[in-house]
């Protein structure tokens, strides 16, 4: 079945500062690929989704890339803000089903 | 609209008891999801409906079973709950598999 990692757990950054978080997938037959951000007590929410006929998608501060051959896919932050913190989750998609990787805690520092 | 709502959003039971967490969304979405939440474990998936009338089992869908009421509502029952089952369990629901997921606020279950 799918597997998805992601890497780091846990990440700190300086205010202003980029951060990259990596997840590699199993399944080549996988073709969606969304992140989600969950902030402290709340529920998890899309912040950018890649197809995977798709090599890179931007919005804004926010920028994912995808590597098929490879089967990996990265969320990039640029200027990070305090409103940043949270924790994102990667996922891999194929039909109806889903796996997400186990999280990264994104720290922004003052 | 209210999106996707969960009921109870706190539950504490005994070991062996049974309850079932209620899931309603009123986007007109074909798939429906439950998962669990534990502590570095991410978001993993117990069971999933893909349409009206199907279910499917997901990651973890042991000690777990799941209705499709109608399009709108999508159930989870625990029959006999054990202390591993005590996590935060939200419900999801999208167009369709590859597509966003809109999550449920969240219940948050304690087994002791």
């Amino acid at each position: 079945g799918e597997n998805v990692e992601q890497h780091p757990s846990t990440l700190s950054v300086q205010e202003g500062d980029s951060a990259v978080i990596k997840c590699t997938y199993s399944d080549s037959a996988s073709n969606y690929f969304p992140w989600y951000k969950q902030e402290l007590g709340k529920r998890p929410q899309l912040i950018i989704d890649i197809r995977s006929n798709v090599g890179e998608k931007k919005d804004q501060r926010i920028a994912v890339t995808l590597n098929k051959t490879a089967k990996h896919f990265s969320l990039h932050i640029t200027e990070t803000q305090p409103e940043d913190s949270a924790v994102y989750f990667c996922a891999a998609s194929r039909e109806d089903k889903i796996i997400f990787g186990k999280g990264t805690r994104l720290h922004i520092l003052p | 609209n209210a999106g996707v709502t969960q009921t109870p959003k706190f539950q504490v039971l005994k070991t062996g008891q049974s309850m079932t967490l209620q899931c309603a969304q009123d986007m007109n979405h074909n798939s429906m999801y439950w998962y669990r939440q534990d502590p570095g474990m991410g978001l993993r998936l117990i069971y999933y409906s893909a349409s009206e009338g199907t279910t499917d089992k997901g990651e973890v869908p042991n000690g777990y079973n799941v209705s499709r009421l109608n399009k709108r509502e999508f159930s989870l029952r625990l029959e006999s709950a054990a202390p591993s089952q005590t996590s935060v369990y939200f419900c999801a629901s999208g167009l369709a598999g590859s597509y966003e997921q809109y999550f449920g606020p969240g219940t948050r279950l304690t087994v002791t």
